[in-house]
């Protein structure tokens, strides 16, 4: 099946510094890849959607110039967590889909973010 | 209202218990549904899809009700394994975007 690998698996950072996280589908084009953020005992909850070669769209709520989403090629995302602070503290995950409409979404493995 | 919702739980069961999860959804003109399971700090994985004529994988069913907004999971048999959160998730009429509820977690014991 197709395969979304996802990494740093955990970072645990300073407070105010940045920390990118990598989105790739390994044996997929993905034109569209989604980001989460779950806290502890919370739902996922959707923060940009991005296009490949497009700018993301961000979920209301989410300050796109902290959360930088760059989805340059069809097979790689990223999201950098800009200056960030403890309240940034949360499981990341990323999802990637196989074209528009396409329902069946590949999960990366999370990226789990300490911020000190 | 929020979008998904979903009886946090926990559900404790007994080995070979059947166990049934139920979950709402606002927004009627909602296209597809699905439950994922959650292992604590992994990714989700889709355990099914759900359809208006209902179906069944092995020991987990799964029905749709469009008219009054639910979903339910019907687990029978419980295993060990089955211990985890299990997300319904709702594929709203906007676009490709899924919408998860918060999770149920089940707790299976021997």
């Amino acid at each position: 099946g197709a395969v979304v690998s996802q990494h740093p698996s955990r970072v645990i950072c300073k407070s105010g510094t940045s920390v990118k996280i990598e989105c790739r589908s390994l044996d997929f084009q993905a034109t569209t890849m989604f980001w989460y953020r779950q806290f502890p005992k919370q739902s996922l909850m959707l923060m940009a959607t991005s296009n490949e070669g497009s700018k993301a769209t961000y979920e209301q709520g989410v300050e796109k110039d902290k959360f930088l989403i760059n989805h340059a090629s069809l097979t790689l995302s990223t999201l950098t967590v800009t200056s960030a602070h403890p309240e940034d503290s949360s499981f990341y995950i990323c999802s990637a889909s196989a074209r528009t409409g396409e329902e069946k979404l590949f999960f990366g493995s999370g990226t789990q973010l300490s911020v000190l | 209202r929020k979008e998904v919702e979903q009886d946090p739980g926990p559900f404790n069961v007994p080995e070979g218990a059947t166990v049934a999860f139920n979950c709402t959804y606002s927004n009627s003109a909602s296209q597809s549904f699905f439950w994922y399971r959650q292992d604590c700090r992994k990714e989700p994985k889709l355990l099914m899809s759900v359809y208006s004529s209902g179906n069944e994988d092995g020991r987990f069913t799964a029905q749709l009700n469009r008219a009054s907004q639910y979903i339910s999971l019907l687990i029978r048999d419980s295993k060990l394994s089955d211990s985890a959160t299990y997300l319904c998730v709702v594929n709203m009429e906007y676009g490709n975007k899924l919408v998860f509820g918060a999770g149920t977690i089940l707790r299976v014991k021997s």
